[in-house]
């Protein structure tokens, strides 16, 4: 079955500066993945959803890309502000979505 | 204006004692999901229903069982909860099963003492 690597299990960066997270997974690539934010103590909220035939998707200070010959996503936060400090899930499908362990950021103004 | 409701937030009980996990949704969506998330770990799926269809991960232990009267609750009833069954409790819909964003609750941090 599919895995899903979320590598850094926390990154600590200075306000203003861009984030960076990595997703990776083992099998195929999936027709899409997304990514999730988590606070402490709280379900999962939707972030954005990147299709394998795109290469890159925004949202405001968000930006994820999809690379299928590396098994790779990378998921941005330009402009960091203290507030954007939550866990970071990537996701993919199988049977239903499955997560990885996620990424915790952690910005310091 | 919550969409995916959870309830009790916390909830306590003894080993071996069954309890009942409960969620709501006011999304009309088809699919329902029980994850288990414990601390900083990956939330891990237990079963879903699309609609009445039953679908359970093969590796969710027979202690788990869920129960999907209609198409705004569902229900996770453990047994007979054991201390690693202490975990947030996660309950998700989403509109299909393909393509398709998830809208998680809030979560019920479960004790097991």
């Amino acid at each position: 079955s599919q895995k899903i690597e979320q590598n850094s299990e926390a990154l600590n960066i200075q306000e203003g500066k861009t984030a960076t997270l990595t997703c990776n997974y083992t099998n195929y690539s999936p027709a899409y993945l997304q990514w999730y934010r988590q606070d402490p103590g709280r379900g999962p909220v939707f972030l954005l959803l990147i299709r394998e035939n795109e290469k890159e998707k925004r949202k405001e200070r968000l930006k994820v890309t999809f690379d299928t010959t590396l098994k790779q996503s990378l998921f941005h936060i330009t402009a960091s502000q203290p507030a954007d400090s939550a866990t970071y899930l990537c996701a993919l499908q199988e049977t239903a979505l499955i997560f990885g362990k996620g990424t915790t950021l952690s910005v310091s103004s | 204006d919550a969409m995916v409701i959870q309830n009790p937030r916390y909830q306590v009980t003894q080993f071996g004692k069954p309890v009942t996990l409960s969620c709501s949704q006011t999304l009309n969506h088809n699919v329902m999901y029980w994850y288990q998330q414990k601390s900083s770990q990956a939330p891990k799926l237990l079963f879903h229903y699309y609609d009445k269809d039953f679908n359970n991960e093969a590796d969710t232990p027979d202690n788990f069982q869920s129960r999907r009267p209609n198409t705004s609750f569902c229900f996770l009833d453990i047994r007979s909860p054991g201390l690693g069954d202490a975990a947030m409790y996660l309950c998700a819909t989403s509109r299909g099963t393909r393509t398709e964003k998830l809208f998680f609750g809030s979560g019920t941090q479960l004790s097991v003492l």
